[in-house]
């Protein structure tokens, strides 16, 4: 079975528009680490965000957020007011084994197009 | 800036030919990841380090080795490459104080013929 599954492979956006990243992912382990990453058409993957499993509060970095619903297994990311620069691939992944693990495992990803 | 150098964005082998990938990053980073990324498949983890002459499997590490005998350098072996190798292949490095935020290299993107 799938740990991490987005079931978009592509979406449009409109330009200053909001946009929600769908992400479920599926694990027993009680502490564990949910992350997006981006990574634009130059290769690298930048870090976005992260929600740990025990963290109340949804994560919030600028004009993302990660919309954590724990009893859903989701870790959806909501990108603010889009700009062209956020058109990319978009990965969650997610960390097992609480804090001592080493290992992420990701998504196939979802490629974001921005439209002017 | 932090920096994970990847050594060659492209790279073109033939069939049995051994491989080496390098990565170097300059954060002082106690740990290093080699993940390989493939079209629908997303990232699958081959080989991490969480120090010097440290290394664990990940999920996929058949056909592949690594060394690291340098704290900032860790290095991709693919012994005989072929053909199912080729692949979008990706550094990683963290800190163990922020263990969550991983460093990537821009990738090197081998073909092997």
């Amino acid at each position: 079975a799938q740990k991490i599954t987005q079931t978009q492979p592509g979406m449009f956006v409109q330009e200053k528009e909001a946009v929600t990243l769908d992400c479920t992912y599926d694990t027993s382990d009680q502490s564990y680490g949910l992350f997006w990453y981006k990574q634009p058409s130059s290769g690298e993957m930048i870090f976005l965000i992260y929600q740990g499993s025990y963290d109340e509060q949804n994560a919030t970095e600028g004009r993302y957020s990660l919309n954590f619903q724990k009893a859903r297994k989701s870790a959806n990311l909501v990108i603010s007011a889009s700009q062209l620069g956020d058109s990319a691939m978009y990965f969650c992944a997610m960390r097992e084994g609480g804090d001592s693990s080493y290992k992420l495992i990701f998504g196939s990803g979802t490629r974001l197009l921005v439209r002017p | 800036d932090v920096k994970v150098t990847q050594s060659s964005r492209y790279l073109v082998k033939r069939t049995g030919e051994k491989v080496f990938l390098e990565c170097v990053q300059d954060m002082d980073h106690e740990n290093m990841f080699w993940y390989r990324q493939d079209p629908g498949l997303g990232l699958r983890l081959i080989y991490f380090s969480y120090d010097v002459k440290m290394k664990e499997k990940g999920d996929i590490p058949e056909g592949y080795s690594v060394s690291r005998e340098k704290k900032e350098r860790f290095s991709l072996i693919l012994e005989s490459a072929s053909t199912n190798q080729t692949s979008m292949y990706l550094c990683a490095s963290s800190a163990d104080r922020e263990r969550e935020k991983l460093f990537f290299g821009s990738g090197t993107q081998l073909s092997v013929l």
